[in-house]
């Protein structure tokens, strides 16, 4: 499976400021992913990033609050921008991968992000 | 995108077997079924997914009716670490590149009972 990194792994930052949240991955992929868990709730994704174009956003998610960048193959950052406490939340990167094993790509996950804005 | 139903909670006994049922009824015919669970606020750990046969890995089973409108995930020995929520999701394709995004759905609570 893909071993997929991020940092931080959790922050306490204050209303109105921004804070980037980095994820590695340890094998090229073309796909990533970018979801939300807020308390309580399930997982909900925010966009999808390929590597060498802009990222592709779902209903109610804009580039403006949430920024991507997919520089490379291995490596993603996610901006969550001018922060409310309503953006109090687990952020989780993905990635597709297929192993020799797998007929199919396969969806491997991060350990998230706990992020809580006061 | 084809909706899963599962179950919110179920327990199970330590050392049974713990069988978690979901309904995928409007599932198609390319669409894969895949297993999640999450151990309390860590990353989902992917389990397991099949098509239309039976499928089994070091970490479960994976049985899927003829009609491919349901699903069986099985822990054959269930231990206190398998407590978390278990998602059932469909994948569905969202791109020529044939990648495919998850859709969550609510999962059900599995709990390991002593």
């Amino acid at each position: 499976s893909a071993v997929i990194s991020q940092k931080p792994s959790r922050d306490i930052c204050q209303r109105g400021t921004s804070l980037t949240i980095q994820c590695q991955v340890d094998s090229q992929v073309t796909m990533m992913f970018w979801y939300r868990q807020q308390p309580g709730q399930s997982l909900t994704l925010i966009a999808t990033a390929n590597q060498g174009s802009e990222a592709t956003y779902e209903s109610g998610f804009v580039i403006d609050k949430f920024p991507i960048s997919r520089p490379n193959l291995t490596f993603s950052t996610l901006t969550v921008s001018n922060m409310s406490p309503e953006d109090s939340s687990i952020y989780l990167c993905s990635v597709d991968y297929r192993g020799r094993a797998l007929r199919t790509d396969t969806q491997y996950f991060g350990p998230g992000t706990r992020l809580t804005v006061l | 995108d084809a909706k899963t139903t599962q179950p919110p909670s179920m327990d199970c006994a330590e050392g049974r077997a713990a069988n978690l049922p979901c309904n995928h009824s409007t599932i198609s015919g390319n669409e894969y079924v895949y297993w999640y669970r999450q151990i309390h606020s860590q990353g989902p750990q992917y389990i397991i997914h099949g098509l239309k046969n039976n499928e089994t890995n070091e970490m479960a089973s994976l049985i899927i009716t003829e009609d491919r409108k349901s699903s069986t995930l099985i822990l054959p020995h269930a231990t206190l670490r398998d407590t978390a929520v278990y998602y059932c999701i469909v994948r569905v394709p969202i791109s020529n590149f044939g990648n495919e995004k998850l859709t969550f759905g609510t999962g059900t609570r599995l709990t390991i009972i002593p």
